[in-house]
């Protein structure tokens, strides 16, 4: 079946440093990926998505670029803020489906 | 405009009760889901809606769940003679049209505690 790894947190970084979050992928076809992502207290919100090979997904400093020969797809920000603490999680459907896998989520805490 | 709501926000069951969780979707999307997210864990797929057929119940983990959508608009997820595993937050989210290329809206979920 459909799985989604990713990195486990927490993960903590000062204000301007660089984040990278791995994520990995098993699924048969041709899976669209996303990252949504959970501010305190809020509910999941999609960040970012790529629904083909070598798509690059981006939204508020953050990019992901599917990666089908590496079964990835990692998130990244050049320069974190405060703002940006929350969970982070990887998820993918398959274009037959509409139900969405996840992985097990990252807890992202940026630092002042 | 409203985004997907959820109730209650917070529910606290015997063991032993049964429970009915409520989502109301964005007006006029077709397609429905139900998630269930353990503590410190990803939200894991329950059933889909697509109007008032529910296409895949796959997820759901017993035959103590039910869930439906008589008219195509308000979900129920009914959970009958709660266990202590079932505690969880229970996520719905909503999405225009069918398909996966269409964002899945979610709600802010309905924390269930089982006693």
């Amino acid at each position: 079946g459909n799985s989604v790894t990713q990195m486990e947190g927490p993960v903590t970084l000062s204000e301007e440093a660089f984040l990278t979050i791995n994520c990995t992928y098993t699924a048969t076809g041709y899976p669209s990926l996303f990252w949504y992502v959970q501010y305190p207290g809020e509910g999941l919100q999609l960040l970012l998505k790529a629904t083909k090979a070598d798509d690059k997904g981006s939204n508020k400093g953050f990019e992901a670029t599917y990666r089908k020969e590496t079964t990835s797809f990692h998130l990244e920000k050049g320069s974190v803020q405060v703002s940006d603490s929350a969970v982070y999680f990887c998820a993918l459907t398959k274009a037959a489906g509409n139900k969405l896998t996840f992985g097990g989520g990252t807890r992202v805490l940026v630092k002042p | 405009g409203a985004g997907v709501s959820q109730s209650p926000r917070y529910k606290v069951a015997k063991r032993g009760q049964d429970v009915a969780l409520r989502c109301d979707p964005i007006s006029g999307h077709v397609s429905l889901f139900w998630y269930q997210q353990a503590l410190g864990q990803g939200p894991e797929f329950l059933t889909y809606f697509q109007n008032e057929a529910q296409l895949d119940k796959s997820g759901l983990p017993s035959d103590r769940f039910f869930a439906e959508r008589p008219e195509g608009s308000v979900s129920t997820l009914k959970i009958q003679r709660t266990q202590q595993e079932d505690s969880a937050v229970y996520l719905c989210a909503s999405s225009l049209q069918a398909g996966p290329y269409n964002e899945q809206f979610f709600g802010p979920g309905t924390r269930l505690t089982v006693l």
